[in-house]
């Protein structure tokens, strides 16, 4: 079967670094996403992989290892607007997005 | 650009009474649109796949008679939920993509819709 997993719950302290991971088992691979939601709210997107390596966006980074079936998205100089829902997805041999359950960052001051 | 608007945001309906939910690419053209359920604190499930004109595919377990799905233009998709049950309460959320088929990048989301069947 297909699987994706990431941890339910971390927490960070504001300023600090997280890095929050996601490995994967799926049919054939098209893709590793990252989305952030608000608790309440649809996803946004935040980050796309497709070959290894590392990808940096402003605070946000995402990382993909395909021979690990491995992803990291890594937060920086975290603030408290960052407290939310965190899901890897991988698109699989059919195009269709396998979605984790989610991984909630907790900030605290 | 690339939003999608649905509509209701919130909607509180009696058991038996039918609901639509409007989905709708408000500055692209989609050729597909998916629906997903999420219920508190667990992972978006997908339901269907829609393409423009033609019928959705439905995911297991998902009854296509009780949700129906019309993907009618390339801007707007509807989801029926059909004699609705307190157990059909849950945060409907569709998305929309601008390719169609294998060459979908990223899906764009829509604010979701809370049903409340009471």
């Amino acid at each position: 079967g297909q699987n994706i997993d990431q941890p339910t719950e971390m927490t960070a302290t504001e300023g600090a670094i997280v890095q929050i991971n996601c490995t994967y088992q799926t049919s054939g691979f098209n893709g590793l996403f990252w989305y952030q939601q608000h608790a309440g709210e649809a996803p946004t997107f935040l980050s796309y992989n497709v070959l290894d390596g590392l990808e940096e966006k402003g605070r946000f980074s995402s990382f993909l290892s395909r021979s690990k079936g491995y992803s990291y998205l890594l937060l920086k100089e975290l603030q408290m607007k960052d407290s939310a829902s965190y899901l890897c997805a991988v698109r699989d041999s059919n195009y269709q997005l396998i979605w984790g359950a989610g991984t909630k960052l907790i900030i605290k001051p | 650009g690339a939003v999608v608007s649905q509509h209701p945001s919130r909607v509180i309906c009696k058991s038996g009474t039918s609901v639509k939910i409007e989905c709708r690419s408000l500055d692209f053209q989609a050729t597909t649109m998916f629906w997903y359920r999420q219920f508190p604190k667990q992972s978006l499930m997908l339901m269907a796949t829609s393409n423009e004109g033609s019928k959705a595919t439905y995911e297991q377990g998902v009854e296509k008679d009780k949700f129906l799905i019309n993907h009618a233009s390339l801007t707007l998709s509807t989801l029926t939920v059909t004699s609705a049950h307190p157990e059909d309460s849950s945060f409907y959320i569709c998305s929309a993509s601008p390719l169609s088929g294998g060459d979908t990048y990223e899906q764009y989301f829509g604010p979701g819709t809370r049903l409340t069947v009471t």
